[in-house]
């Protein structure tokens, strides 16, 4: 089945305390981003990938990293996490190939920094 | 950079009814146009398309029609049904940056029977 699964779906933790959320696909597709989701702000992007070793800042990548190292994982890391950043994470794939095609969500990742 | 704007940010429509999003943007430059659904603690899933050289496209109940000159697209529903209740968010990118999706706040919809 196609799909783009992340890991954890819920997490607690504490400020400072480095995490890492994973995102793996398995449509072979070029292009990877993750966004947060916030009440009333809709979905916005923190970094995307257009490929393996290509990665780009979205609008909100303050606090955070990512690595694209092969082509089907695109893990989300916070070295530092802070209150501000609990929020509902989203991962996303398409095919890229150079142009916007359809992306495909993830289930999400809630995540509460206290 | 793009901006995108969305209204309204809640509907409520009785049931067979239409409802209509609208979105504008403001990067001439952006010629991808998503709609995604999300329904109540689920995924966000696209359910139309359109890009800047059509201006209109439909999918059943479902269309969305693009008026660059004036930089908006709007989200048509026709004959609504209860299990179109959900948020649904436009979004616009560009072919210079394609990789860049912005997403309008989204708009809370409410079918009654």
């Amino acid at each position: 089945e196609a799909q783009v699964t992340q890991n954890p779906r819920y997490l607690i933790t504490v400020t400072g305390k480095k995490l890492t959320v994973t995102c793996s696909q398995n449509m072979n597709h070029e292009y990877m981003s993750w966004y947060r989701q916030d009440p009333g702000l809709g979905l916005r992007q923190i970094y995307y990938s257009m490929n393996v070793e290509v990665t780009d800042k979205g609008d909100v990548p303050e606090g955070y990293k990512v690595s694209r190292k092969e082509k089907r994982n695109f893990p989300l890391i916070l070295e530092s996490p802070s209150p501000n950043q609990t929020s509902l994470y989203f991962c996303a794939s398409s095919l890229g190939s150079g142009d916007n095609q359809p992306q495909h969500f993830g289930d999400g990742t809630r995540l509460s920094i206290l | 950079g793009e901006n995108v704007e969305q209204h309204p940010s809640t509907l409520s429509v009785q049931e067979g009814d239409s409802a209509v999003i609208k979105c504008t943007y403001s990067d001439s430059a952006s010629n991808y146009f998503p709609w995604y659904k999300q329904e109540l603690g689920k995924r966000p899933q696209l359910i139309i398309d359109i890009r800047s050289n059509v201006g209109e496209k439909k999918d059943q109940r479902i269309a969305v029609t693009l008026n660059k000159t004036a930089k908006h697209f709007s989200l048509h529903i026709t004959e609504t049904q209860p299990e179109d209740s959900a948020v649904y968010f436009c979004a616009a990118s560009s072919i210079d940056s394609w990789g860049k999706l912005q997403f309008g706040a989204g708009t809370q919809v409410v079918v009654t029977p």
